[in-house]
């Protein structure tokens, strides 16, 4: 069956310029999450959907940061003016609900900013 | 003192070897319990999933919590080169906290 689908899976652009990021969950799953993964550390928290709701948007870095998620499916995270501490892996994951199933993740958008 | 304490390695054994694993948590909330698997380049694929204490067991992996001890293991049975990755302990109260990651490397 499909798993989770992220694209691309490899962006390069100037700092300054915006990106979007795509993720595609599984189908079914309510709850969408993503993540920050840089070289050599762990998972950092980003922003969680239920649905087309973000109710927890603690973990989003700064304002240039943002997601937004329709039809209760697919999900887009866009940074604007990219600064190059921008530069990491970018994961989502979806649930069937929140509180007690386990995420499933996509392999990841690889983004580096020159 | 952070919320879930994963030792990083890099951890290297030979193929064979039995490979333990280890997480502590401060937390005594939480309830459920994961160990995924992250290939290079790759996103981390679910091993395992567990509810509170006990031992849980996946053809060559078995999972034990001990929670009052606040402390999850993940053992790898007849450990092959095929199982050098990083392995992520999670958990889960009101949302999921993760493990920064262990690099195992199986020599063959």
């Amino acid at each position: 069956g499909a798993g989770v689908s992220q694209s691309p899976s490899n962006k390069v652009t100037e700092k300054g310029k915006d990106v979007e990021l795509r993720c595609d969950p599984i189908s079914g799953h309510t709850a969408l999450y993503w993540y920050r993964q840089s070289l050599g550390q762990g998972l950092e928290f980003l922003i969680y959907f239920q649905g087309n709701s973000a109710p927890d948007k603690s973990g989003l870095p700064s304002d240039r940061f943002s997601a937004e998620r329709t039809g209760g499916s697919v999900s887009t995270l866009t940074i604007q003016r990219t600064q190059q501490e921008d530069s990491a892996v970018y994961l989502c994951a979806s649930s069937l609900g929140q509180f007690n199933q386990p995420q499933h993740f996509g392999d990841g958008t690889r983004l580096s900013i020159l | 003192q952070k919320e879930v304490e994963q030792d990083p390695g890099p951890l290297s054994v030979p193929e064979g070897a039995i490979v333990s694993l280890n997480c502590t948590y401060s937390n005594s909330a939480f309830q459920y319990f994961m160990w995924y698997r992250q290939y290079s380049r790759k996103g981390p694929e679910l091993l395992m999933y567990t509810y509170s204490s006990g031992n849980k067991e996946d053809g060559r992996f078995t999972a034990q919590v001990d929670k009052s001890s606040k402390y999850i293991s993940l053992f790898i049975r007849d450990s092959q080169p095929s199982d050098s990755a990083t392995y992520l302990c999670a958990m889960i109260h009101n949302d999921m906290r993760f493990g920064a990651g262990t690099r195992l490397t199986v020599k063959p």
